[in-house]
């Protein structure tokens, strides 16, 4: 099983900050890499694909990077509506999911 | 973007199984994948299984091997999740989530509001 390792656990930044995510696999993905979005009591919501294909409806202030182990998600200058959870998961085996970082309003 | 609408909460009691439905607004010819994550009160996703419906294809996670059963009833639209012996630890909210591709090629995903399943005795 490939296991997904995010940082930081917690990411406490300010609105208009810029902020960046980090996901690193066990093993190489290539970029079979996706990023997600969730906020308490909804589901989550697909922001990357393909570790750098932003997906329908989702902001350009959302961008992924990375390929093979290491990959991250940024988001340029946060809005109020991006403090949530994210994950990535990796599709390259049988998917996994990382374990998640909180971002918070500092 | 195809919208998913699941079955409602369920209370089981140790032991016994629980099938979950995920119904799709519309059929989709460019339907990739129905996945199934579940989400554990307080904690992070948990990915269970895919069902391929081009080849009825099943893949599940090594954890829920010889218990869980994922199928697709495609004259209804609905994708289903059936998982036996449940045990406490399996309380946990259930999402469906499926692949698609839109009119413009482009790769979109659609999941279901999430099924709260309860297993206490």
């Amino acid at each position: 099983e490939i296991v997904l390792t995010q940082s930081p656990a917690t990411l406490s930044l300010s609105p208009g900050e810029r902020a960046t995510l980090s996901c690193r696999a066990s093993e190489s993905v290539s970029s079979h890499l996706q990023w997600y979005q969730q906020k308490p009591g909804q589901a989550p919501r697909l922001l990357i694909y393909d570790a750098s294909k932003r997906a329908t409806g989702i902001p350009a202030r959302f961008s992924g990077s990375g390929s093979g182990t290491d990959f991250t998600l940024t988001i340029s200058s946060l809005e109020p509506e991006d403090f949530a959870v994210y994950y990535c998961q990796q599709r390259s085996n049988w998917p996994t999911f990382g374990q998640g970082t909180k971002l918070e309003i500092k | 973007q195809v919208h998913l609408v699941q079955s409602g909460a369920e209370v089981k009691k140790p032991g016994a199984s629980v099938k979950v439905s995920c119904k799709a607004s519309e059929y989709s010819r460019t339907e990739l994948s129905v996945h199934w994550v579940r989400q554990a009160p307080g904690k992070g996703l948990e990915w269970m299984g895919l069902f391929d419906p081009e080849d009825g294809e099943t893949i599940y996670a090594q954890k829920f091997q010889g218990r869980v059963t994922m199928t697709e009833d495609t004259s209804t639209n609905t994708a289903y999740m059936e998982l036996s012996s449940l045990r406490s630890e399996d309380t946990a909210v259930y999402y469906c989530s499926k692949d698609g591709v839109d009119s413009g090629g482009y790769f979109v995903q659609s999941w279901g509001q999430g099924t709260l399943v309860t297993v206490s005795s």
